[in-house]
């Protein structure tokens, strides 16, 4: 079965500064993974999707990528944002989606 | 305005009654699930759907159950039966299943009391 790890749990940092998320994954047998943000007591936005044919994608600030052969993705934030404070969820799909319990970033000013 | 919209945003009930989630879409998606976010863990998949009159049971199915009538409609039920129903539950819809970009509704919050 499937398992989705998502470390740290929790991340503060200063704005401006660049991060990195990290989601972990036990099966690499994954059609695509995809990142999401989620903001307190709401539903989740889609941020960006990796095929599993693919290392990486882009988007604005945001860069995810993919390692299949070792079960990882990061997620890389450019000169953070307050607004960026969110959890952030990794979800793999392979027989069904597996989701991570998520990281919850918060940007200070 | 295509989207996906679930109400009420929160929900009470007391011990010992059903309650109906209402889940819409106007994306023209075929396939719709229902998960459940309990604090510090990922998403559990209740039901999905893969097309009308069609769905399948998920990881935590007990004391839950759906229908798939419309296109547009997946509502949940929370029967008794299901020992800890509070929690957030959020509806998702995609064009097709595995593999595809899920949108997701904005949630439901349900508080039993």
């Amino acid at each position: 079965k499937q398992e989705v790890t998502q470390i740290p749990a929790a991340l503060s940092v200063p704005e401006g500064e660049n991060l990195v998320l990290n989601c972990s994954f036990t099966d690499s047998a994954i059609y695509n993974l995809q990142w999401f943000r989620q903001d307190p007591g709401k539903g989740l936005t889609s941020l960006l999707l990796i095929q599993s044919s693919q290392r990486e994608q882009t988007s604005g600030r945001l860069n995810a990528s993919l390692d299949k052969s070792s079960g990882r993705s990061t997620l890389y934030i450019a000169a953070s944002q307050p607004g960026d404070s969110a959890t952030y969820l990794c979800a793999v799909w392979g027989n069904d989606m597996r989701f991570g319990a998520g990281t919850r970033l918060t940007v200070k000013p | 305005d295509g989207g996906i919209t679930q109400s009420p945003k929160y929900l009470f009930r007391k011990e010992g009654q059903n309650v109906t989630l209402s889940c819409e879409q106007n994306l023209n998606h075929d396939a719709m699930y229902w998960y459940r976010q309990d604090p510090g863990q990922g998403l559990r998949l209740i039901y999905y759907s893969q097309i009308v009159n069609d769905f399948q049971k998920g990881d935590i199915a007990e004391g839950y159950s759906v229908s798939r009538e419309k296109k547009e409609s997946f509502p949940l039920t929370v029967t008794s039966a299901q020992k800890n129903p509070t929690a957030f539950y959020l509806c998702a819809s995609s064009m097709r299943t595995n593999p595809d970009t899920q949108y997701f509704g904005p949630g439901t919050r349900l508080t039993v009391l």
